[in-house]
């Protein structure tokens, strides 16, 4: 099946910690996104990715890292300098932002919670 | 920066009846465009609306589209128990990227 996958759904982090959320896509789409999600809250974009090894930071890239080696993968690191990391993370990706139509297609979002 | 803000933050309707929820946003705009999120779960695109169109139809959604009172409704009618969830508006200016609002939650009562 056509989508992005995020894993893993459910992640608790330990206060100092880095860990890696992972996203892939197989829909063939030439731009990745991170946002963060708090309670009752809207998105927040942290990090964007318009081709492969290029990607910028979005509104709340403080305390976050990306990498896009692959055109499928858009992995998001969450450092130990995030001070308020707990929240849902949603991937997503769109074919080609320039066209001026820009869907996105979300995964189904990892939990992340500070222990 | 969120561009796009929602009205009400949260509806409760019988079902049967019809839900409206209104956006509104700050620059020029592209196309907007609405989402439906189930709790917990990722967000699915409902339908875009160009800034040329000022009305848009899909199934049982209804989007109209106010460009110089920079402000968009979603209305959808019939409602059903499914269509409970959170809905987002989103604006694409000219930065390639999607603003988005902080949502209504529409809870559909039986």
């Amino acid at each position: 099946d056509g989508g992005i996958t995020q894993s893993p759904k459910y992640l608790f982090r330990k206060e100092g910690q880095n860990v890696t959320l992972s996203c892939e896509q197989n829909l063939n789409h030439d731009a990745m996104y991170w946002y963060r999600q708090d309670p009752g809250q809207g998105l927040r974009l942290i990090y964007y990715s318009q081709i492969v090894n290029d990607f910028q930071k979005g509104d709340i890239a403080e305390g976050y890292s990306v990498s896009r080696e692959k055109k499928e993968s858009f992995p998001l690191t969450v450092t130990s300098a995030q001070k308020n990391p707990t929240a849902f993370y949603l991937c997503a990706s769109s074919i080609n932002p320039s066209t001026g139509f820009n869907t996105i297609y979300f995964g189904e979002g990892s939990w992340l919670t500070v222990v | 920066s969120q561009q796009g803000e929602e009205d009400p933050q949260a509806l409760s309707i019988q079902e049967g009846e019809n839900a409206t929820m209104n956006c509104s946003y700050k620059t020029s705009i592209n196309n907007l465009q609405w989402y439906r999120q189930n709790s917990g779960r990722g967000l699915v695109h409902l339908i875009l609306i160009r800034s040329n169109e000022r009305e848009k139809h899909s199934g049982r959604l209804r989007v109209t589209l106010d460009t110089s009172k920079k402000s968009s409704s979603l209305l959808i009618t019939a409602s059903r128990a499914a269509d409970t969830a959170s809905y987002f508006c989103a604006t694409d200016a000219n930065d390639y990227k999607l603003s988005f609002g902080a949502g209504t939650t529409v809870t559909v009562r039986a």
